[in-house]
Formats: structure tokens, C-alpha cells, sequence
């Protein structure tokens, strides 16, 4: 079964630092990795997805990037803000109804 | 704008209670999803569907139930069997070709009283 983990569980940074948060997975055959964005008591907001056959996505001051081979999602932050301070979830999708999460983690940007 | 609505955002529920979540899209997707989210804890499958009038049991259906008898709704009824229900409930969406990710509501927070 597929197991996603991200590290770390909380991360704290300056205003304007960029930043990157890491997600890795256990089995490579996977059909997209997706990265979410959730604030407290929210629902969650796609941010990027990236489909198998890619290396990587932007949006923004956002960059994902997806190495099938080693099992690993990097999202990267630039010039970050205190509006992105959220917990970040990836998620691993297997099948059509297999999608894996990852705990999240939670990102705080100090003013 | 297409999106995905869960309603109430939150939910107060006595002891031996039947109480049931809304979940509505109009993305015109065929899949729909219902997880749980519990402090620490990675999102849970309870239920899916990829079409009308069938679904299936995710990793823990147990104390739930649900319909689709219309490809916009799926609602979940959290039953007196669920032994532990307060949790923050998810609804998702998506297309049921796995290369478009899914899309998800805003939540309902259950809180057993």
C-alpha cells in the first residue's frame, strides 16, 4: 500500500525566505502527485498537480516538482508571505480511487 | 463557478443519533469521495462512488452510510454504529480518468454532544 510522508510536521520561517517543503512515497507508480493547500478548519484548495509524465508545475511563486524514480514531491515557495502560512498536504494517486495523503506540513511565515 | 458545497459547516450530534452530511457539485464529475480528517491523522476514505447509483467501502466505512441517487449529490449519514465520530468530514470530487486530481469542499465539522 502506498505510503506518503512529509517532513517536517511544522516548519517556521522569516517573511521573505523561500522555502521547500518535501513529500515522499513509497511505490513509483503513481498517476499524479497533487499539493494542497488547508487553513484551519477549511477544506482543501488544490494548488498544483502534476501529472506522472512531468517533472514539475508552477503557479505563481509556487513550484512543484515530482522525481517518480527516488519517490519524491518537492514543493518549493518563493518570497514567502504571511498569507502562506497553512498546512500543506501532498497527495499520491495510485488508481482512480486511490489517492494517499501525507500528514501535512504546517507552515508558519513570521512577519 | 463550478465548485463543490458541504453543508451545514458544522454539525452537532447527541449520543445515539443518525446525522447526515450534505455534499453537492457541479463540476459534472462521475467520482465522488467522503473522508475523514482527525488531528495528526492523514485524510481517510470512508465512502466513493464513480457513478450513479453504486459505491463502495473505503478504509473505514464501518458506522456510515451513503447514496448517490443523483450524479450532483452524495450524501454520507454518520449512524449511531460510529463510535467515535467527531471529526472534520471532506467531500471530494473528480473525473473518474485518474490524470485531473480532485477537487474538494469546504467541510463539516461533527462534534458529538
Amino acid at each position: 500500500k502506498q505510503e506518503v510522508t512529509q517532513i517536517p510536521a511544522a516548519l517556521s520561517v522569516p517573511e521573505g525566505e523561500n522555502l521547500v517543503l518535501n513529500c515522499s512515497f513509497t511505490d513509483s507508480a503513481i498517476y499524479n502527485l497533487q499539493w494542497f493547500r488547508q487553513d484551519p478548519g477549511k477544506g482543501l484548495t488544490s494548488l498544483l498537480l502534476i501529472q506522472s509524465s512531468q517533472r514539475e508545475q508552477t503557479s505563481g511563486r509556487l513550484n512543484a516538482s515530482l522525481d517518480k524514480s527516488s519517490g519524491r514531491s518537492t514543493l518549493y515557495i518563493a518570497a514567502s508571505q504571511p498569507g502562506d502560512s497553512a498546512t500543506y498536504l501532498c497527495a499520491a494517486q495510485t488508481g482512480a480511487n486511490n489517492l494517499f495523503f501525507g500528514t501535512g506540513t504546517r507552515l508558519t511565515v513570521i512577519p | 463557478d463550478g465548485g463543490i458545497t458541504q453543508s451545514p459547516k458544522y454539525l452537532f450530534r447527541k449520543e445515539g443519533q443518525n446525522v447526515t452530511l450534505s455534499c453537492e457539485q457541479n463540476l459534472n464529475h462521475d467520482a465522488m469521495y467522503w473522508y475523514r480528517q482527525d488531528p495528526g491523522q492523514g485524510l481517510r476514505l470512508i465512502y466513493y462512488s464513480q457513478i450513479v447509483n453504486d459505491f463502495q467501502k473505503g478504509d473505514i466505512a464501518e458506522g456510515y452510510s451513503v447514496s448517490r441517487e443523483k450524479k450532483e449529490s452524495f450524501p454520507l449519514t454518520v449512524t449511531s454504529a460510529q463510535k467515535n465520530p467527531t471529526a472534520f468530514y471532506l467531500c471530494a470530487s473528480s473525473w473518474t480518468v485518474a490524470n485531473y486530481g480532485y477537487t474538494f469542499g469546504s467541510g463539516t465539522r461533527l462534534t458529538v454532544v
